[in-house]
Parts: structure tokens; sequence; C-alpha cells
């Protein structure tokens, strides 16, 4: 059974810090996702990532993939208030298509 | 493009009564959808893959005569909540794969079910 662990499950940070969300998975996956939820609504896809090695950045955020490690990193760049939200990661449980949803990492980010 | 909606947003039930929830690609076709619950401050969970002209797969734990599935177009889902509890009061998410690039999900915006 495909199990993925995120960590850590809670994060607060300040302004202008950097941090790094972990993404562990436990079974061989090529493609890795993460999404971003803000309270009372429903997932924003941040990054898809289909290879091994895959890197990613968009504004604060970058993401990165290691398929033999089974790791993915979101790492974010200067916090600001507006990154506060839950980060998910998803691994496509390899050939079914179907998603498998990490813990969750909620992140809140202090002025 | 790629936009997936979801209706009703939110709906409040009394227990007993069953619940209908319609999940529709907009600009795409879609043979495969998805259907997650989410409990609160808790991660998603897949509870079904909907088939589109097929029966729907469940997971482990759902109980596939309480939650009925119906895929009977390329752009529509629809997830059944049938004799609702309170324990059934969650957020539930639907998710479509695109039949031309099979590799990403688009995620509907969720509807919120509460059962009093």
């Amino acid at each position: 059974e495909l199990k993925v662990e995120q960590n850590p499950l809670f994060l607060s940070m300040q302004e202008g810090k950097n941090y790094t969300i972990y993404c562990n998975y436990s079974t061989t996956s090529d493609r890795l996702y993460w999404y971003r939820q803000d309270p009372g609504k429903s997932l924003e896809s941040l990054f898809v990532l289909l290879s091994n090695g895959a890197v990613k950045q968009e504004g604060r955020l970058m993401a990165s993939l290691d398929t033999k490690a089974r790791l993915s990193t979101l790492h974010i760049t200067a916090a600001v208030h507006d990154l506060s939200a839950t980060y998910f990661c998803a691994v496509d449980a390899s050939g079914t298509y179907k998603y498998i949803f990490g813990t969750g990492t909620r992140l809140k980010v202090l002025a | 493009g790629a936009v997936v909606s979801q209706h009703p947003s939110w709906v409040i039930c009394k227990s007993g009564t069953s619940v209908k929830i319609e999940c529709r690609s907009l600009d795409f076709q879609a043979t495969t959808m998805f259907w997650y619950r989410q409990f609160p401050k808790q991660s998603l969970m897949l509870m079904a893959t909907s088939n589109e002209g097929s029966k729907a797969t469940y997971e482990q734990g759902v109980e596939k005569d309480k939650f009925l599935i119906n895929h009977a177009s390329l752009t529509l889902s629809t997830l059944t909540v049938t004799s609702a509890h309170p324990e059934d009061s969650s957020f539930y998410i639907c998710s479509a794969e695109d039949s031309l690039n099979s590799y990403e999900q688009y995620f509907g915006p969720g509807t919120r079910l509460t059962v009093t």
C-alpha cells in the first residue's frame, strides 16, 4: 500500500525566512504533484513533477523530485504572509492514475 | 482551460435523506473522474474512481451502496450519498482526468455537506 508522508505537519515561520517541506512516499512512482489549499477551498495546482530530477520554480516556491530516494521537496524562499495555507503533495500510485495524498503541511507565515 | 465544476457548493440535509453532488468537466472530456472526501484539518482520502460507461471502483472501506456513483457521460459524474448521517458531513471534492493528457487531474471547487 502506497503511503505518503509529509513533514513538518505544522510550520510557523517569519516573513523573509526560507524553509523546506518534505514529501516521502513508500513505493515506486514517477509522478508527484504539489497543491495549495486555502481554508474552505479546494486545491490549487502548484507543480507537476513527472521525472527523476525534475525541478520547477514559480515565484517563491521551488519543487524537486528524487524518485530514487522517493522524496520530493517544496522549498520556500523569503516567505511572505500570502503563502500561508496548507500544502499537499500527492503521488500517482504507479500505473493506476490514482492520487494518494500526503498528510499536508499547514504553513503560517507571520508578518 | 481544464475547468471542473461541482454543484452544489454546499448543502445541508436531514439525517436519512439522500443528496446528489454533480461533477462536470467544462472544457474537456473525462473518461475517468475521482471522488475524494476531506474531513476538517485532514488530508484528502480517495473514495472511488468513476469510469464513464462502467461501474465505479471503490476504495477499501468505502460503502458502495451508500455512496452511489454514476458517470453517464464524458463530462459528468454524480455522487449520491444515500441515507445520510451526521458522520457523512464532510467536504467532497471531485477531480477529472483529461482523456488526452492523462498525467494530471483537475480538481473541482468542492461541496460541503452538512447532515443534521
